[in-house]
């Protein structure tokens, strides 16, 4: 069993549809939880992290965490044909620990 | 916001030889730089994490002396494939953490794409 799953999709939407992204994880020590956007042959930016459980919003994105669940979520809202990219989502066991855990990504397309 | 550069973007080369690729840190000093592998449609995976005047830790499964990394500046590493070939096809990604932060605090460089023929 992976550390992190993720749906790779492909998910495809229509423009200003909400969008809703999942991970699951077992390791019960992870702390810290990122969400990074990767277009087609570049390297990953964060667009998003948490910590611990609960709801972090930034403008259209919300990241929400269950860590009874293990189950962590990115919501997008208003969907743009510019959201079109993979999403990864990725875990570290907490402060000063480096390690990241990537999902697969999922790889989303917003139609105009 | 921090930027990490690569070079070069994308390399072909026959098999057999060796390919360096370095990672810069633009306007920030980074005492810990990854090194990640992407195949397609599949995930990053972590190859190894080097830091700054000491030798790199590698994950389990990656060969040391095939992916030779060198971290001797606080804004240069490089990662060399020996002998490669064309199972080491693959998106090379490097990331550069700030200070002792956050994980959050890791930026990524834009990846340089290896084929090997």
């Amino acid at each position: 069993q992976k550390e992190v799953e993720q749906d790779p999709g492909p998910l495809s939407v229509p423009e200003g549809a909400i969008v809703s992204l999942n991970c699951t994880y077992s390791n019960s020590a992870f702390q810290y939880f990122m969400w990074y956007r990767q277009y087609s042959r570049k390297g990953p930016e964060l667009l998003m992290y948490t910590y611990s459980s609960g709801n972090k919003e930034d403008g259209r994105f919300t990241a929400q965490v269950d860590k009874s669940s293990k189950y962590i979520s990115l919501f997008i809202r208003d969907s743009q044909p510019s959201d079109s990219a993979t999403y990864l989502c990725a875990m570290s066991e907490g402060q000063g620990a480096q390690k990241l855990v990537f999902g697969q990504g999922t790889r989303l397309t917003i139609n105009p | 916001g921090a930027v990490v550069s690569q070079h070069p973007s994308r390399v072909i080369c026959k098999s057999g030889t060796s390919v360096k690729i370095e990672c810069r840190s633009l306007d920030f000093q980074a005492t810990t730089m990854f090194w990640y592998r992407q195949f397609p449609k599949q995930s990053l995976m972590l190859m190894a994490t080097s830091n700054e005047g000491s030798k790199a830790t590698y994950e389990q499964g990656v060969e040391k002396d095939k992916f030779l990394i060198n971290h001797a500046s606080l804004t240069l590493s490089t990662l060399t494939v020996t002998s490669a070939h064309p199972e080491d096809s693959s998106f090379y990604i490097c990331s550069a953490r700030v200070g002792q932060g956050l994980p959050e605090t890791q930026y990524f460089g834009p990846g340089t794409r290896l084929l090997v023929l």
